[in-house]
């Protein structure tokens, strides 16, 4: 159970290009759900957090209307990276969390999505 | 604010030999922590945490770690490496925010462990 799974699993853009990144719960309902990116050999950061239904709260530093995410559902939520440029070349994760499964501290994450804009 | 540190960035032990993985941690409040698990191409996967219950915590794979409050720490240890476990691991705090609204998680940077056949 608590299975998360992402879509795409890599993808390659031209800069200047929008992409989407989709993000679902397989088997429970994700009252919430988190962006991270991570730069090699680097840790995960957050980006943003998302409650369905309701807009992000973005962290600090990140731009909203570069990454915009929905959250449409219980068990989906979207990170689209509008104008990508070179730098935005990362490995992008979402995680999961359900009120009902193991608390809410706990987050699920998926395999991730790696990004790279030419 | 909290934080954790990883003091390793890089840990290689043999195949069979016990594994030591540090984490300390920095916390306001009587924190919540997770070592998490990264195996390439894969998700992260939670192998244990420690919600102020038993300072000893069991995990998968064989894996535990020990809340040390005096000592601020909560290292990830294992008895005997096997091959499988090479991957890189993660501790995190969880941030409670105002009356753990937020429950955001912190990441530590990481350590990499390799096992050597």
């Amino acid at each position: 159970g608590a299975v998360v799974s992402q879509h795409p699993s890599w993808v390659i853009c031209k800069s200047g290009t929008s992409v989407k990144i989709e993000c679902r719960s397989l088997d429970f309902q994700a009252t919430t759900m988190f962006w991270y990116r991570q730069f090699p050999k680097q840790s995960l950061m957050l980006m943003a957090t998302s409650n369905e239904g309701s807009k992000a709260t973005y962290e600090q530093g990140v731009e909203k209307d570069k990454f915009l995410i929905n959250h449409a559902s219980l068990t989906l939520s979207t990170l689209t990276v509008t104008s990508a440029h070179p730098e935005d070349s990362s490995f992008y994760i979402c995680s999961a969390r359900s009120r009902r499964l193991a608390g809410l501290e706990t987050q699920y994450f998926g395999p991730g999505t790696r990004l790279l804009v030419l | 604010a909290q934080s954790v540190t990883q003091l390793d960035s890089h840990v290689s032990v043999s195949e069979g030999t016990p594994v030591l993985l540090r984490c300390n941690y920095s916390s306001s409040y009587s924190p919540s922590l997770f070592w998490y698990v990264q195996h390439p191409n894969k998700g992260l996967q939670l192998l244990l945490k420690y919600t102020s219950a038993a300072t000893l915590v069991k995990g998968i794979n064989g894996f535990e770690a020990e809340f040390k409050k005096s000592e601020t720490s909560f290292h990830l240890t294992k008895p005997s490496a096997h091959m499988s476990d090479a991957a890189e691991y993660f501790c995190v705090v969880s941030d409670q925010g105002h009356g753990g609204a937020t429950n955001k998680l912190i990441f530590g940077t990481g350590t990499l462990l390799a096992v050597q056949p």
